[in-house]
């Protein structure tokens, strides 16, 4: 089955790029959103953004301004920027597929990577 | 966008127990609900899609009911490793958006 793995520097420093990457195994990135959602210590579940394997994305207009999500469908990868990092930028960051069975249906996150803690000192 | 609101943020119970969560949307948002289950450490998993559709795997016990506005996560007979955080999730519009979570405790 499909399985999603996040990788990256685990500590980033204040006012630089976080930047993470998703690899996707056991089936292909194409036909799908490929999402990332981060989960501050102890706190709830905020969505980033996804991409569409061709490239097309939607941002959270809180983050939008610092946000990169690209597709590198040559190895099943998707990639996260996330520049001019805060303390507040602190948290496990997970990589998701969003699945559509059917266009402008209900969608879903599943499955979602393990995450990746990221923290943001200096 | 839409805020999700569950209730309550913290529930004690036993096993074997009922339990019953609830999530509301600020606008209708038909049956564009998930719900997910998070224990310590792991990521969310998910157990009910499309309000009401239970995922391949998940125990029966679990289930989902709603629309519009107002949804429901019931269990029906509470298992030892049912004890988690539980979080809805809308789909309907962007930015998509989470319950600020249902910690489920041992009472």
């Amino acid at each position: 089955q499909v399985q999603l793995q996040e990788s990256g520097p685990g500590l980033v420093k204040p006012s630089e790029t976080l930047s993470l990457t998703c690899t996707v195994s056991g089936g292909s990135i194409s036909s799908y959103y490929w999402s990332w959602i981060r989960q501050p210590p102890g706190k709830g579940l905020e969505w980033i953004g996804y991409i569409y394997y061709s490239g097309s994305t939607n941002y959270n207009p809180s983050l939008k301004s610092r946000v990169t999500i690209s597709v590198d469908t040559s190895k099943n990868q998707f990639s996260l920027k996330l520049s001019s990092v805060t303390a507040a930028d602190t948290a496990v960051y997970y990589c998701a597929r969003e699945v559509e069975v059917v266009p402008a249906a209900p969608r879903w996150f599943d499955p979602w990577g393990q995450g990746t803690l990221v923290t943001v000192s200096s | 966008d839409i805020q999700m609101t569950q209730s309550p943020s913290s529930l004690s119970a036993s096993v074997g127990d009922r339990v019953t969560i609830t999530c509301r949307a600020s606008q209708s948002i038909s049956s564009y609900l998930n719900w997910y289950q998070q224990k310590p450490g792991k990521a969310p998993k998910l157990l009910i899609y499309a309000a009401s559709s239970l995922q391949s795997g998940v125990p029966s016990r679990f289930s989902g009911s709603g629309s519009g506005t107002d949804f429901t996560l019931t269990i029906s007979s509470l298992q030892p490793e049912d004890f988690a955080t539980y979080y809805c999730q809308q789909s309907y519009s962007t930015p998509r958006s989470f319950g600020q979570g249902t910690k489920l405790e041992i009472k």
